[in-house]
């Protein structure tokens, strides 16, 4: 099956810097989101992005799916951004979707 | 709207029980998923649902699972018999007509489970 692949698996950051994180998959997909879980374990939608770039305020995404791969910049970080980001992605003509291993932030004050 | 809702929110049961977790989706939404999450596997598809219906059910781990959709605002995931190794976190998912393939999905807040 399709493989996800994400980096770094940990990153710390202080308060104010800005990160990207990767998403690498294996074969080419119908669908990728991005998403947040929290400190509570909830999943929030960050971005659906099969291709192209997008953004939202201080978050921004782009997808290059020829080349299978997605990055996720998040710029002047807080200590809310701290969580897992996930990157999850579909296979063609199935709904199962996947998801990568997640980045582990932590934006201290 | 209100969201994915689940319930309950934390379950603790003891080996051997019966467990029922339940789920509501967005109103409107035609496909329904549950996901699991352990430490281990991290986060794998159980079972999905389009119109009530269930489509694939290949990631159901044993004949201890089961899932049923009544209708189209109400899901179950029952385990019987629970097993401490069936302790994780349970969510519920749900996306509009065409499914992922045209869509985003949406997750409930999950139901954590605890085996012991």
């Amino acid at each position: 099956g399709i493989q996800v692949e994400q980096s770094p698996p940990d990153l710390i950051l202080q308060e104010g810097a800005n990160s990207t994180l990767r998403c690498n998959f294996s074969d080419s997909v119908n669908n990728l989101q991005w998403f947040h879980q929290n400190p509570w374990g909830q999943l929030i939608n960050l971005f659906y992005i099969p291709s192209g770039t997008k953004q939202n305020g201080r978050l921004s995404a782009t997808t290059v799916a020829t080349e299978r791969y997605s990055l996720l910049y998040i710029s002047s970080s807080q200590t809310t951004d701290s969580g897992v980001y996930f990157c999850a992605v579909l296979p063609y003509n199935n709904n199962d979707m996947r998801f990568g291993a997640g980045t582990r932030l932590t934006v201290k004050p | 709207d209100a969201g994915v809702i689940q319930s309950p929110r934390h379950e603790v049961t003891e080996m051997g029980q019966e467990v029922t977790l339940r789920c509501k989706p967005i109103s409107g939404h035609d496909y329904l998923f549950w996901y699991r999450q352990t430490m281990m596997r991290g986060l794998e598809l159980l079972i999905y649902f389009n119109n009530n219906v269930p489509i694939d059910d290949s990631g159901m781990p044993e004949d201890r699972f089961s899932a049923k959709m009544p209708n189209a605002s109400f899901s179950t995931l029952k385990i019987q018999p629970s097993e401490p190794r069936d302790s994780a976190v349970y969510f519920c998912a749900s996306s509009p007509t065409g499914g992922l393939m045209n869509t985003e999905a949406f997750f409930g807040q999950g139901t954590r489970l605890t085996v012991v």
